[in-house]
């Protein structure tokens, strides 16, 4: 059983449009997480959510918005895609006082 | 806050020779540390990690780490690598207190490569 996955694995769309990545965990985790990794795999924190509750905003555009209807789900949507979103997406988890976390598979994500 | 430098962007290396990955750290408060590989077109897998205690950390695949407060530093070995080996490497770093305002830093990452 995949302990993060997500979906969908690559998404390729026009600049303006709204799109969405969804992620689930199995773990039984409190606290999940997007990062961002640009073209040359730099990797940095968007989001945290702890048992559905915003904790870290890393000063990401508004465009972003992340969803988290339960503790095993944490989605991101994308409002009026830009070219410089074109990035891979990873969601992760961990409990809560935790020190490990676990990533998913990744999102490609392609703004043409 | 706490940032990591990864030194070397690229380590290219012959199969079986042994290999060190630098990263240095800063941080004003205690920190865990972690080094995670991705291999390509992959997610990210942890390695090893430190968090208290002995600071030689032994990880998967044969790699060990070894924690050094006075010079920051938390450097990955491997006494012999595979081709298999090949991948990037991402050292990253968080507060050591935990809880749920936890976030990793990361380093740009070394990508090493094992050539036959």
């Amino acid at each position: 059983d995949t302990a993060v996955s997500q979906t969908p694995k690559y998404l390729v769309t026009q600049m303006g449009n709204d799109k969405s990545i969804k992620c689930e965990q199995n773990l039984g985790h409190d606290t999940m997480y997007w990062y961002k990794q640009d073209s040359k795999k730099f990797l940095k924190i968007m989001f945290s959510y702890n048992n559905k509750e915003l904790i870290i905003n890393e000063t990401v555009p508004n465009r972003f918005s992340p969803k988290s209807p339960d503790k095993a789900h944490l989605n991101l949507h994308i409002n009026s895609l830009e070219l410089g979103d074109s990035a891979v997406y990873f969601c992760a988890s961990s409990q809560v006082s935790g020190n490990e976390q676990f990533f998913g598979p990744g999102t490609r994500l392609t703004v043409l | 806050a706490q940032s990591v430098t990864q030194l070397d962007s690229q380590v290219p290396v012959f199969e079986e020779a042994p290999v060190e990955l630098r990263c240095n750290y800063s941080s004003s408060v205690s920190v865990y540390l972690f080094w995670y590989v991705q291999y390509p077109n992959q997610g990210l897998q942890l390695l090893l990690k430190y968090l208290s205690g002995s600071t030689l950390v032994k990880g998967i695949n044969g790699f060990e780490a070894e924690f050094n407060k006075s010079q920051t530093s938390f450097h990955l070995r491997k006494p012999s690598v595979h081709i298999s080996d090949t991948a990037e490497y991402f050292c990253a770093v968080t507060k050591g207190s935990g809880g749920s305002n936890y976030k990793l830093t990361f380093g740009k990452g070394t990508l090493l490569t094992v050539n036959p």
